[in-house]
């Protein structure tokens, strides 16, 4: 079946410093990727969608300037959290699109990194 | 905009034992999807199940089955034979058929289900 995997899986890290979370599809290519957010005992929310070789769309009230996103290829899609601050700790999830054409596509989800900021 | 809203927050249910878990959707559109994920302790988002809308029959898979009802906009989930290992957060999410918004999904905000020895 088709894997997504996320690096790393925990980190923590200091007020002020910058954190980067990769994500990738291992045995597929995906024509999107998508970032969440989410706190504990609540849902997802969506931050931002990635198609490879173009730039993000960020959901509303999202600040793209903290939350860079790059997607330099299919299988491989970054989100690099900027001078994070102890709000921003949190749990992100990313999911790659596969697109079968006709027959459809489905969304597979990595395993998630829970981000701490000190 | 369409909108996802389950109103159980938290569910229990015997093990071995049936429960159904609720879920209710706004759209204008005919054509959609509905799905059901299962997120257990390890945060690992799991598909349960899919429905095209387009599909009169219920989807089902092995003792997961929904009652999709269009016309009341309801999807809810049935778990058969409930075992120990089901015991997770289930979320509903809604998506659009077309492509225009990158098929992103509709996310409820989720029902806690345990399961009881």
């Amino acid at each position: 079946g088709a894997v997504v995997s996320q690096h790393p899986s925990w980190v923590i890290c200091k007020s002020g410093t910058s954190v980067k979370i990769e994500c990738r599809s291992l045995d597929f290519q995906a024509t999107t990727m998508f970032w969440y957010r989410q706190f504990p005992k609540q849902s997802l929310m969506l931050m931002a969608t990635s198609n490879e070789g173009s730039k993000a769309t960020y959901e509303q009230g999202v600040e793209k300037d903290k939350f860079l996103i790059n997607h330099a290829s299919l299988t491989l899609s970054t989100l690099t959290v900027t001078s994070a601050h102890p709000e921003d700790s949190s749990f992100y999830i990313c999911s790659a699109r596969i697109d079968w054409g006709d027959l459809g596509d489905e969304q597979y989800f990595g395993p998630g990194t829970r981000l701490t900021v000190t | 905009a369409q909108t996802v809203t389950q109103s159980q927050p938290e569910m229990s249910v015997q093990e071995a034992e049936t429960v159904t878990l609720s879920c209710t959707y706004d759209t204008s559109e005919s054509d959609y999807y509905l799905f059901w994920y299962k997120q257990p302790p390890s945060r690992q988002m799991i598909l349960v199940i899919r429905q095209e809308a387009y599909k009169q029959q219920n989807a089902t898979e092995n003792r997961f089955s929904v009652n999709f009802q269009k016309a009341a906009k309801s999807f809810s989930l049935k778990i058969s034979d409930s075992q120990l290992g089901d015991a997770a957060m289930y979320f509903c999410a809604y998506r659009s058929w077309n492509a225009g918004n990158n098929r992103k999904l509709i996310w409820g905000l989720g029902t806690s289900l345990a399961v009881n020895p």
